[in-house]
């Protein structure tokens, strides 16, 4: 297995653009978990998805931040306008629903606003 | 809310010895926690998982043990080797699918 899948790795934008970040969950897993780490803050969840349903968004720090998963293999991150302040480790993680709930997480995208 | 706490935040320790990361946690209910390795400028990679019914979990060099009444769960390295130095992370999962972080013991094992 391929392990979850993120892109960019690394992203270095001006304050204002748009950012999309990517996610491919592992095949079979259907929870797909979006979280920041910070130096201040460490990890903190922005959105869960269970069967590409947003189930819980409350991490999710402003309107500017928007999450979608069209289907089981693919999900996004999106941050319009962006600031300095989103610049962050962002992880995606994923996990089978049933059995022993473990999640697995990519290699994360590092975010550079500058 | 959970609050996930790790001591020591750092340590290091010489290339032989056995060693034990500390994490406590503030609500008891939980479902399952997990502990993570974290490389500089790389993702987690999850060690161990214990289920709120279990004691503790071995791989290999490593066991974790979970007192839950105490809030408290215990990563032991046997052996350590300079492989091993990263960031373990302990998480509680206590809503079911959440993780709460603690911030990490950032490990040196030195030759």
């Amino acid at each position: 297995d391929a392990g979850v899948i993120q892109s960019p790795r690394h992203e270095v934008t001006e304050m204002g653009q748009e950012v999309t970040l990517r996610c491919k969950p592992i095949s079979g897993h259907n929870s797909l978990f979006w979280y920041r780490q910070t130096m201040m803050r460490g990890l903190e969840l922005l959105i869960y998805f269970n069967n590409n349903v947003p189930i819980d968004d409350s991490g999710m720090p402003e309107d500017r931040f928007s999450a979608k998963m069209p289907n089981a293999s693919f999900s996004t991150l999106k941050i319009q306008p962006s600031e300095p302040r989103d610049s962050a480790v962002y992880f995606c993680a994923s996990r089978r629903q049933v059995g022993a709930n473990e999640q697995f997480f990519g290699p994360g995208t590092r975010l550079t606003v500058l | 809310k959970q609050e996930v706490t790790q001591i020591p935040a750092a340590l290091s320790v010489p290339e032989g010895e056995n060693l034990v990361l500390n994490c406590s946690f503030t609500d008891s209910a939980i479902y399952n926690l997990q502990w993570f390795r974290q490389d500089p400028g790389k993702g987690l990679t999850s060690l161990l998982l214990i289920q709120s019914s279990q004691r503790e979990q071995t791989s290999g060099r490593l066991n974790a043990s979970l007192d839950k009444s105490s809030g408290r769960s215990t990563l032991y390295i046997a052996a350590s080797q300079p492989g091993d130095s990263a960031t373990y992370l302990c998480a509680v999962n206590s809503s079911g699918y959440a993780l709460n972080f603690g911030k990490g013991t950032s490990l040196l094992v030195t030759p």
